[in-house]
């Protein structure tokens, strides 16, 4: 198993674009979730899913959206970048026995 | 609302000595509890989770956590430091039926030579 997937690894974006940060697990996991990470604040909890179809508001959800159409995918959009979006993006899926597993993350930078 | 207070966002300990990362929770309802280690760019793997069984609760790489209500903490043991356990650990809360962690600021481990 490639376990969860993520990418790009690095992104550069102007402000303003968009851009979609792809996600994709191969286990199975009905739950999967992203998060933004940026210094001394942890991992905070942006969108997250229960299964296909339904998708719902983390922490921190303003300026971006989500979908889950199928079971492997979970594609987080960037409506229109802005610097407060900087930070290193996880996703993550959860077995539904309280135990995530993590992609190795993506790196956005928006100047 | 449940949070997680983890205490010294960096700690440095000779190689060989006592790990001891601090965590401390508040929840309305019984948590569940988690510790996860993030090495160097990398993302974030389980060490070791609670989940109302037992309370002394053994994770991988020697790590261990216990529960204690009373005092509400979960703080993060490890008898002898090894130079690999150099990383950042994080503590996270959530609750039965829910699968949304709420993580702490993370702890920034250094092993000393």
């Amino acid at each position: 198993n490639a376990g969860v997937t993520q990418t790009p690894k690095f992104q550069v974006l102007k402000t303003g674009q968009s851009m979609t940060l792809q996600c994709a697990q191969d286990m199975n996991h009905e739950y999967m979730s992203w998060y933004r990470q940026d210094p001394g604040m942890g991992l905070r909890l942006i969108h997250y899913s229960v299964g296909a179809g339904i998708t719902d508001q983390g922490e921190v959800p303003n300026g971006y959206n989500v979908s889950r159409s199928t079971t492997e995918d979970f594609p987080l959009r960037l409506l229109s970048a802005a610097p407060s979006q900087t930070s290193v993006y996880f996703c993550a899926s959860g077995t539904g026995n309280y135990e995530q597993y993590f992609g190795p993350g993506t790196r956005l930078t928006v100047t | 609302a449940q949070s997680v207070t983890q205490l010294g966002s960096h700690v440095s300990v000779s190689e060989g000595a006592l790990v001891l990362l601090r965590c401390n929770y508040s929840s309305s309802v019984p948590p569940y509890l988690f510790w996860y280690v993030q090495y160097p760019n990398q993302g974030l793997q389980l060490l070791l989770k609670y989940t109302s069984a037992a309370t002394l609760v053994k994770g991988i790489n020697g790590f261990e956590a216990e529960f204690k209500k009373s005092e509400t903490s979960f703080h993060l043991t490890k008898p002898s430091a090894h130079m690999s356990d150099a990383a950042e650990y994080f503590c996270a809360v959530t609750y039965f039926g829910n699968e949304k962690l709420t993580f702490g600021t993370g702890t920034r481990l250094t092993i000393i030579p």
